[in-house]
C-alpha cells in the first residue's frame, strides 16, 4: 500500500514568515494529494488538493507543488498568521484510501 | 465546502456499556463514509471503509464484531463500540467521500470509557 512521510514534525515561524511542509510518497500510481488542516480537539478541513496531472496549484495563501517523477509535493503557506497555527496532514490516494502523513505542528509566533 | 456532522461531540461511558456515534454528511449525499481513530499527537488511523447498502470493510487488525458500522443512507453512518472498555477511549473521526476524490471529515467525537 502506499506509504507517506512527512517533514518536519514540527515547525515554528515568524508571524509574517514563510512555512514549508514537504511530503514524499511510494506508490506511483497515487493520484490525489490533499491537505488537511486540525486545530486542537478538532476534525481535519481540507484547506487545499492536488491531482497528479497538476504541478501547482494556489489559493490565496496555500500553495501546493506536486513532482510526480521525485514523487514528492509539498504546502507552502505565506504570510504566515497566528491562526494558522495548527497541525497539517498530507496524504495520498492510490487505488482506494487516503494514506496520511504523521502530521506536522506549526506554531506561529507573535 | 461540503459539511459533515457528527453526534455526539463527546462521551463519557461506563465500562461495558455500547455507544454509538453518528456520522451525518449534511448537504451532500456519500456513498462511502470512512471511519477514523486518533491518539493524542499522532496521525489518523483507518478504522473501516463503510459503503451504503453493503457491508463494511474493515483494516486489518480492527475488531468487526467490536466496532459495529452501520451505512443505512446516502447521508448516515453509525459507529457503535460495543462493550467498551478504558482502552477504547480516544477520537473518532468519520468522513464522506464527496467524488471520487475529495474527502471531507467530521468534526470528531471524544469517547472516554471510565
Amino acid at each position: 500500500g502506499e506509504n507517506v512521510e512527512q517533514h518536519p514534525s514540527t515547525l515554528s515561524v515568524q508571524e509574517g514568515d514563510s512555512a514549508v511542509i514537504k511530503c514524499t510518497y511510494s506508490d506511483s500510481a497515487s493520484n490525489y494529494f490533499p491537505w488537511y488542516k486540525q486545530e486542537l480537539g478538532k476534525g481535519p478541513q481540507l484547506i487545499i488538493d492536488i491531482r497528479s496531472n497538476v504541478g501547482e496549484k494556489k489559493d490565496q495563501r496555500i500553495a501546493v507543488t506536486l513532482n510526480k517523477t521525485a514523487k514528492h509535493f509539498s504546502l507552502h503557506i505565506t504570510e504566515t498568521q497566528p491562526e494558522d497555527s495548527a497541525v497539517y496532514f498530507c496524504a495520498g490516494r492510490g487505488w482506494t484510501k487516503l494514506s496520511f502523513g504523521a502530521g506536522t505542528t506549526v506554531t506561529v509566533r507573535a | 465546502g461540503a459539511v459533515v456532522s457528527q453526534h455526539p461531540s463527546w462521551v463519557i461511558c461506563k465500562s461495558g456499556t455500547s455507544v454509538k456515534i453518528e456520522c451525518r454528511s449534511l448537504d451532500f449525499q456519500a456513498t462511502t463514509m470512512f471511519w477514523y481513530r486518533q491518539f493524542p499527537k499522532q496521525s489518523l488511523m483507518l478504522m473501516a471503509t463503510s459503503n451504503e447498502g453493503s457491508k463494511a470493510t474493515y483494516e486489518q487488525g480492527v475488531e468487526k464484531d467490536k466496532f459495529l458500522i452501520n451505512h443505512a443512507s446516502l447521508t448516515l453512518s453509525t459507529l457503535t463500540v460495543t462493550s467498551a472498555h478504558p482502552e477504547d477511549s480516544s477520537f473518532y473521526i468519520c468522513s464522506a467521500m464527496l467524488d471520487t476524490d475529495t474527502q471531507y471529515f467530521g468534526p470528531g467525537t471524544r469517547l472516554t470509557v471510565l
